[in-house]
């Protein structure tokens, strides 16, 4: 398996236009997250799915963000309208069904910058 | 809930040790992970025990676990410049379905 593929991995847009980054998960793995990175606040958890479904949201900063898992092998993290404090870098990771052991596989990343 | 600190930075000589300490709050840890990010690149497991377990090591690197003071460490010997990166250490806990990542320790090798 190429692992987990993010694209694009740079992302330059203006103030207020749409942002789409995209995520295919590793072929079999039943959790996808959705994390952000930036120097101030390190790296947090922004929404994760099971089998599609979303589980956990909370981390999901405001409205102006979504996120969407129509299949198993697809992802998007929306961001509608942007703005500069929505520069970072966006990792995307996926992780396979085990009772107690959930190590996640990470993407390489969508470094963001908000003009 | 759930709290992983790290310190932000450690500068250490090429050849010594590196130890990097993590302390988390959770006492239903399972797993404990130790992750490298190196510029520009996303997060790689590096290594994780069990918390039933108080040492693992692998090779260059040796993870301690205190699981009476909830404090993790990973010991990186004969540090070469290659190890320069960030390293998270994170964990996993009874019930959740995610994991919970410390601020990150960015290692810097001075040659």
């Amino acid at each position: 398996d190429a692992g987990v593929i993010q694209s694009p991995r740079h992302e330059v847009t203006e103030m207020g236009q749409e942002v789409t980054l995209r995520c295919k998960p590793i072929s079999g793995h039943d959790y996808l997250f959705w994390y952000r990175q930036t120097m101030m606040r390190g790296l947090e958890l922004l929404i994760y799915f099971n089998n599609n479904v979303p589980i956990d949201d909370s981390g999901m900063p405001e409205d102006r963000f979504s996120a969407k898992m129509p299949n198993a092998s697809f992802s998007t993290l929306k961001i509608q309208p942007s703005e500069p404090r929505d520069s970072a870098v966006y990792f995307c990771a996926s992780s396979p069904r085990r009772r107690l052991n959930t190590e996640a596989f990470f993407g390489q990343g969508t470094r963001l910058t908000v003009v | 809930g759930e709290d992983v600190e790290q310190s932000l930075f450690l500068s250490v000589r090429e050849g010594d040790s590196s130890v990097i300490n993590c302390t988390y709050t959770d006492s239903s840890s399972t797993y404990l992970y130790w992750y490298k990010q190196e510029p520009g690149a996303g997060l790689q497991l590096l290594t994780y025990i069990f918390s039933n377990m108080d040492m693992k090591q692998d090779q260059r690197l040796t993870v301690l676990l205190n699981k009476k003071d909830k404090h993790l460490s990973l010991r990186i010997a004969d540090t070469q410049t290659g190890d320069s990166a960030i390293y998270f250490c994170a964990e996993s806990i009874s019930g959740a379905n995610n994991l919970f990542f410390g601020t990150g320790t960015r290692l810097t090798v001075i040659p």
